[in-house]
């Protein structure tokens, strides 16, 4: 079975510009979490969709926005770009929302910003 | 925010010894997680304890978790090369509305 699939893989932008980050779960998985990993650090949780409805947020500003498709699939977007969004973007799936026991990621999409 | 905080930050061992992380956290969970992450790639879930045990064990790994301390340690026994990794603790909190929260990390090396 395919696992947590990202793309792009890498992506370079500049200051200003919009982003848009995907991620394709596992089969049968209902749940998705982005979370953000600056280098050096450990991931932050950026959002969480369950059933295409937000079920948690962390502390991230408006410019950040996901949302999640019928076929439980989702988007990151990131809009006005600054240089500190440069980062890993991780996405992870998982069948439940809470107790979750186990998160499954992807290999992460690396963003760059200029 | 962070909520753990992984100590070392950095390990360096020989090949066959065993490698020992802690990980300390601040407020009521249901379970911990142990993460491996390779050359700043995906995550890999290694071992999951609940807050209502103190070990368990999964081939060459042990953790513990002390709640009372807030603490969880991760062993791997008998390191190899392949180890070399950075190695996350999550947890999973009680009253939070995240997923799972992560420590900064600790950077293992294992020298052949």
């Amino acid at each position: 079975d395919a696992g947590v699939t990202q793309s792009p893989t890498h992506l370079i932008k500049t200051r200003g510009q919009h982003v848009t980050l995907r991620c394709s779960p596992i089969s049968g998985h209902k749940s998705v979490s982005w979370y953000q990993q600056v280098l050096g650090q450990g991931p932050q949780f950026i959002f969480q969709y369950y059933e295409k409805e937000e079920r948690g947020r962390g502390n991230f500003p408006d410019r950040f926005s996901a949302r999640q498709f019928p076929n439980y699939s989702s988007e990151l977007n990131v809009n006005a770009l600054l240089l500190g969004d440069s980062a890993l973007y991780l996405c992870a799936s998982s069948l439940v929302t809470r107790e979750l026991g186990e998160q499954f990621f992807g290999p992460g999409t690396r963003l760059t910003v200029l | 925010s962070q909520q753990g905080e992984e100590d070392p930050q950095a390990l360096s061992i020989q090949e066959g010894e065993n490698a020992t992380m802690n990980c300390s956290y601040k407020t009521s969970i249901n379970n911990l997680q142990w993460y491996r992450q390779n050359s700043g790639r995906g995550l890999v879930h290694l071992i999951l304890i609940r807050s209502n045990e103190r070990e368990k064990h999964s081939g060459r790994l042990r953790v513990t978790l002390d709640t009372s301390k807030k603490s969880s340690s991760l062993l791997i026994t008998a390191s190899r090369a392949a180890d070399t990794a950075s190695y996350f603790c999550a947890t999973d909190e009680t009253y939070g509305n995240t997923p799972l929260v992560f420590g900064k990390g600790t950077r293992l090396s294992v020298i052949a």
